[in-house]
C-alpha cells in the first residue's frame, strides 16, 4: 500500500517560469491538504480539497496559486510567475475523511528553489 | 487564527540526556497530534491524544495532553542520536484547517 507520492522532490525554476506540484493520495484518501514549510519552520496551512472540489483556500495566495484534485489524476499545486520567495518545502498530505482527529499522511515533499 | 507555540525552538542536548518539549495554545482543541520531521522528508505522525490529562506512552517518548486542552507536552527519556528531528504539533481547527505549531529542532549529540 503506497503511501502519498509526490513528485518531482526537488524542482529548480528561474523567476516568471511556472511550477507545478504533484501528489498522488494514499489508496482510498478522497482529502488532499497542501503545506509549505520554510528552513526550521513549522507547516502552513494552504488548501484542502476533496476529488474536483476546492474545500478551504484560505491560506493560498490569491494571486499566481492554484490547486485542484480531478476525478482522476493526481492533485496538482500551480504556481504561476515564480519569485524568490516562493522557494520552500511544499507538503501534500491525504486523510480518509475530514480532519478533526483524523490521521493525515504526509508525503515527502517537493522543494521548490527560484533562481 | 489558533496558534500552537512551542518551546523551545531548538535543543541540542547530550545522548541520554532527559528532554521536555511544549506545544502551548490560547485556544482549546478537541485533539493534539504529535509529528516529527527528518530532514529532507515529510513529517510523522507519532501520537494523537484526545481526552485532557490524556498521557500516552511510545516506548522512551511520553505525551500528555493539558486538562483544559490548550497544551501538550513531550517527554524523551534517555535520548538518542536517532531522535534528532524537527518536532511538531498539530491540531485541527475550523474550516477544516489543521494548524501546525512552530516546532522543536532536536539534536542529540552521541
Amino acid at each position: 500500500n503506497a503511501g502519498v507520492m509526490q513528485n518531482p522532490r526537488h524542482l529548480v525554476r528561474r523567476r516568471g517560469q511556472e511550477a507545478r506540484l504533484r501528489c498522488s493520495p494514499m489508496k482510498g484518501h478522497s482529502h488532499v491538504y497542501w503545506y509549505r514549510q520554510l528552513p526550521e519552520e513549522g507547516l502552513k496551512f494552504m488548501v484542502y480539497l476533496q476529488k474536483e472540489n476546492i474545500i478551504d483556500e484560505s491560506g493560498m495566495p490569491k494571486e499566481r496559486f492554484s490547486a485542484e484534485f480531478p476525478k482522476e489524476g493526481p492533485s496538482i499545486l500551480r504556481i504561476q510567475q515564480v519569485v524568490r520567495g516562493d522557494s520552500a518545502a511544499y507538503f501534500c498530505a491525504s486523510s480518509q475523511s475530514r480532519t478533526g482527529g483524523n490521521e493525515q499522511f504526509f508525503g515527502p515533499g517537493t522543494r521548490l528553489t527560484v533562481l | 487564527t489558533q496558534l500552537l507555540e512551542q518551546s523551545p525552538q531548538f535543543l541540542s542536548i547530550q545522548e541520554g540526556e532527559n528532554l521536555t518539549v511544549y506545544c502551548n495554545s490560547s485556544s482549546v482543541f478537541s485533539s493534539l497530534q504529535w509529528y516529527r520531521q527528518e530532514p529532507g522528508e515529510g513529517p510523522v505522525l507519532l501520537v494523537t491524544v484526545v481526552t485532557g490529562g490524556e498521557v500516552k506512552k511510545l516506548k522512551r517518548l511520553t505525551f500528555q495532553f493539558g486538562d483544559a486542552r490548550k497544551d501538550s507536552s513531550l517527554h524523551i527519556t534517555a535520548a538518542q542520536p536517532g531522535d534528532t528531528g524537527l518536532y511538531l504539533c498539530a491540531g485541527p481547527g475550523g474550516s477544516d484547517q489543521f494548524y501546525f505549531g512552530t516546532g522543536t529542532s532536536l539534536t542529540v549529540i552521541p
